[in-house]
């Protein structure tokens, strides 16, 4: 079946604006993630939803930063008032259940902020 | 909380030499540990993964080697080839909670 996808691929918006990034789960993943991975770097946890569990914000950055996940599908991510250190891409993960741990990422989506 | 640190962040290595990435982890309850392979510009990919109950995984040319006790696990490529020229990520996880990633070991095969 179809995997990760998120959109868009790429945006590039003005300081001080909103951005909203989306991410499409393989169907039946209950657990999804978002990480941030600034160029040459590492995966930054952000944010973790499992099924109907309240998420696992620890990772987001600041309050500026928020998700949403509708159920086990779709999830969004919000940042507010972008910054330039904002600019990275932003990564989606989903998975299995509990018993399956695999992460299936998406192809990100490049954010860059000028 | 878990903290897996990863060495060594950059490694080159001749064509058919192997090459040997290690990774620890601080939480004694974290029981899957995957490692992912990521080509410039393109979303990560799980290559091996290994779980607590075993020792050691292998998969052609790839193994993965565990050590509980000491609480270190490592990436093993023989014959290394220049596609497998790539950042390699190791991860643990305590299964149902978040994955901690290492900060990524840049690996160069020289033709």
């Amino acid at each position: 079946g179809a995997g990760v996808s998120q959109s868009p691929s790429n945006k590039v918006t003005e300081k001080g604006k909103d951005v909203e990034l989306r991410c499409d789960p393989i169907s039946g993943h209950t657990a999804l993630y978002w990480y941030r991975q600034r160029l040459g770097q590492g995966l930054e946890f952000l944010i973790y939803f499992q099924g109907n569990s309240a998420p696992d914000k620890s990772g987001l950055p600041s309050d500026r930063f928020s998700a949403e996940r509708t159920g086990e599908s779709v999830s969004t991510l919000t940042i507010q008032r972008t910054q330039q250190e904002d600019s990275a891409v932003y990564l989606c993960a989903s998975s299995e259940d509990f018993g399956r741990n695999e992460q299936f990422f998406g192809p990100g989506t490049r954010l860059t902020v000028l | 909380g878990e903290n897996v640190e990863q060495h060594p962040s950059t490694l080159s290595v001749q064509e058919g030499d192997s090459a040997v990435i290690k990774c620890t982890y601080s939480d004694s309850a974290s029981n899957y540990f995957p490692w992912y392979k990521q080509e410039l510009g393109k979303r990560p990919q799980l290559i091996i993964d290994i779980r607590s109950n075993v020792g050691e995984k292998k998969d052609q040319r790839i193994a993965v080697t565990l050590n509980k006790t000491a609480k270190h696990f490592s990436l093993h490529i023989t014959e290394t080839q220049p596609e497998d020229s790539a950042v390699y990520f190791c991860a643990a996880s305590n299964t149902g909670n978040q994955f901690y990633f290492g900060t990524g070991t840049s690996l160069t095969v020289i033709p």
